[in-house]
């Protein structure tokens, strides 16, 4: 079975630039969730999607957002890139009988200059 | 608003020894707790969840205590190996689904 995918594995973008990131989840999840992980600050929750609707999301500005597909794959879009948006951007997917559990892909890396 | 520390941020034992890694958290309303691995460069892999209403978890030579009530966590790690090398996240999940992780325990283990 394979697991949840992210593309690209890198991506140099400019100040005020915009970003797509994309992630694939794990056949049969329908939640995938979106995580910085930016260097000094640790994890932090991003945005969460299920079922094509956005569930929750984390305490960062309006130009980080998102969409699920109809097959549950998602897009995180950055718009008006910032140096400190550089940061490994994690998805997570989850669902069927282990709903608690959230597996995550190897992450896509974003550098901002 | 809930905060995970973990302590230490880093440790560095020998080959063979048993460890204790820490996590605590400062609102017991707690969904779940999980604790993860994450080698350099590289995604997360989920070690262990334990559900609130759990006490541990154990999986091959990890286990995972959870104490609502003290706000902990501990996983313990027997006789470690090199491979174990590598930053262990903690992290508390809310009735939300919203994970909140810890800063990390860096772990290397000498041969």
């Amino acid at each position: 079975e394979a697991g949840v995918t992210q593309s690209p594995t890198h991506l140099i973008k400019t100040r005020g630039q915009q970003a797509t990131l994309r992630c694939s989840p794990i056949s049969g999840h329908t939640s995938v969730y979106w995580y910085q992980q930016a260097l000094g600050l640790g994890l932090q929750f991003l945005l969460w999607y299920d079922e094509g609707e956005e569930r929750n999301r984390g305490n960062f500005p309006p130009r980080f957002s998102g969409r699920q597909f109809p097959n549950y794959s998602s897009e995180l879009n950055v718009n008006a890139l910032e140096l400190e948006d550089s940061a490994l951007y994690l998805c997570a997917s989850s669902g069927g009988l282990l709903r608690d559990t959230q597996y995550f892909g190897p992450g896509t890396r974003l550098t901002v200059l | 608003k809930q905060e995970v520390t973990q302590i230490p941020a880093a440790l560095s034992v020998p080959e063979g020894e048993n460890l204790v890694l820490n996590c605590s958290f400062t609102d017991s309303a707690i969904y779940n707790l999980q604790w993860f691995r994450q080698d350099p460069g590289k995604g997360l892999t989920s070690l262990l969840l334990i559900q609130s209403s759990q006490r541990e978890q154990t999986s091959g030579r990890l286990n995972a205590s959870l104490d609502k009530s003290s706000g902990r966590s501990t996983l313990y790690i027997a006789a470690s190996q090199p491979g174990d090398s590598a930053t262990y996240l903690c992290a508390v999940s809310e009735s939300n689904y919203q994970l909140i992780w810890g800063a990390g325990t860096k772990l290397i283990i000498k041969p």
